[in-house]
């Protein structure tokens, strides 16, 4: 069956600008992550949704991250004002049921965000 | 708070046995976990330990000590494809994960 798919690939952005990236998690999943991930680390969690509500949003470094899962399946991260610090890969993981710090995570081949 | 730590870098020969370290610190354990992510792609899930003890799941094991705060992952008969960054993670309160930098493992012939 289908992984997670993520779009775009790769993004280019200037400085100032808004910026969505979009995750299709497997069909059925109800647990969705969003991470981003900089060159030699790991993946940084940003935000942990059930269905449609973000039952964790703890990671977000700030109010110009936002992210949406209206019908508790595809989830759009939005960034606003992007500013260079923001470039980095944005992996998308989605999990089957709750609790999903205890389950595998199934990762999307993610974003790269590059703000000039 | 929760706080991970790996070796950087790694190399080992084809066909050899290699032991990838990991310590953390955390609190409340919940289990720990073992990625595998090549260059370029997105981590996917080898392993989930949540009791002491040794795994064995083909080629590659997981091992978890909680007193000890200390997992190890044991790849064995090292192939080329094993080239890769190995993320240790852990659940770190409330939904999220917390993962280590990786371990880059080079295999060379």
């Amino acid at each position: 069956g289908a992984g997670v798919s993520q779009t775009p690939s790769n993004k280019v952005t200037e400085k100032g600008k808004y910026v969505e990236l979009r995750c299709d998690p497997i069909s059925g999943h109800t647990a969705l992550y969003w991470y981003r991930q900089s060159l030699g680390q790991g993946p940084e969690f940003l935000i942990y949704f059930q269905g449609t509500g973000a039952a964790d949003d703890s990671g977000l470094p700030n109010d110009r991250f936002f992210a949406v899962r209206p019908e508790g399946s595809v989830s759009t991260l939005k960034i606003q004002r992007t500013e260079r610090g923001d470039s980095a890969v944005y992996l998308c993981a989605s999990s089957p049921g709750r609790g999903g710090s205890y389950n595998e995570q199934f990762f999307g081949p993610g974003t790269r965000l590059t703000v000039l | 708070g929760q706080n991970i730590d790996q070796p950087t870098e790694m190399t080992a020969t084809e066909g050899a046995i290699v032991q990838i370290n990991c310590t953390y610190q955390t609190s409340g354990f919940n289990g720990l976990f073992w990625y595998q992510q090549h260059a370029g792609e997105a981590p996917t899930f080898l392993s989930y330990n949540v009791l002491d003890g040794l795994e064995e799941k083909g080629r590659f094991s997981s091992f978890l000590s909680r007193s000890k705060g200390y997992s190890y992952l044991l790849l064995k008969e090292l192939q080329m494809k094993d080239s890769a960054s190995y993320l240790c993670a852990v659940p770190g309160g409330g939904f999220k994960t917390i993962f280590g930098a990786g371990t880059r493992l080079f295999v060379k012939a």
